[in-house]
């Protein structure tokens, strides 16, 4: 079982939808938590971190982290579809430089 | 440049012959990494440096695979005898600092081995 799950998708939502995209993590000891957003045939994109439990919230992005039930989830506002988009999660365990990513969800935001 | 980055953005070779592929990371970033990424998945760990030192290689699937950052800068990933299943997407990405910092990608080279 890989350390970081999600849901391949793809997610579908309307233009204007609340998007939420959920993973989920194996190791206790994770402490740094990644939302990274990649369009097809280009590199990953930056959307928000997150280290403390709570939500981030930053514009129209919304980062939820419960490490008791080990999860982060990434709410999109508004949706646009220009935020169609593969969805990557990923993961630092405490003691660790190395992020283990999900294999990241497919969301399809349709006019 | 203001981003990482890499070349060749393509890269076609015939299987066992030696690739090298390049990762230019933004301008004083100390941190650097070398992804793989396949179609469908998110990327793999390969290896990771800080400056000229290579602290981390678990992720290199053989001894095919060579990788360098001789000046703390450029970084080189180089692959020998290549085989079909070396085919993906290679990605470099750097960070500012050590530690948990957010990393920055570059826009990866499509390598396909024929």
């Amino acid at each position: 079982q890989k350390e970081v799950e999600q849901n391949s998708g793809p997610l579908s939502v309307p233009e204007g939808a609340i998007a939420s995209l959920n993973c989920t993590y194996s190791d206790r000891g994770s402490q740094s938590f990644f939302w990274y957003r990649q369009y097809s045939g280009k590199s990953p994109e930056l959307i928000m971190f997150i280290y403390s439990n709570g939500d981030k919230e930053d514009g129209r992005f919304t980062a939820q982290l419960n490490k008791a039930s080990q999860y982060v989830s990434l709410l999109i506002r508004d949706s646009q579809p220009s935020d169609s988009a593969t969805y990557l999660c990923a993961v630092i365990t405490g003691g660790s430089y190395i992020p283990t990513f999900g294999r990241g969800t497919s969301l399809i935001v349709h006019p | 440049g203001a981003g990482v980055s890499q070349s060749p953005r393509y890269k076609v070779a015939k299987r066992g012959q030696d690739v090298a592929l390049r990762c230019d990371p933004i301008s004083g970033h100390v941190s650097l990494f070398w992804y793989q990424q396949a179609l469908g998945q998110g990327p793999e760990f390969l290896t990771y440096f800080q400056n000229e030192a290579q602290l981390d290689k678990s992720g290199l699937p053989s001894d095919r695979f060579f990788a360098e950052r001789p000046e703390g800068s450029v970084s080189t990933l180089k692959i020998q005898r290549t085989q079909q299943e070396d085919s993906a997407v290679y990605l470099c990405a750097s960070s500012s600092t050590t530690g948990t910092q957010p990393q920055h990608f570059g826009d990866g080279t499509r390598l396909s081995i024929l």
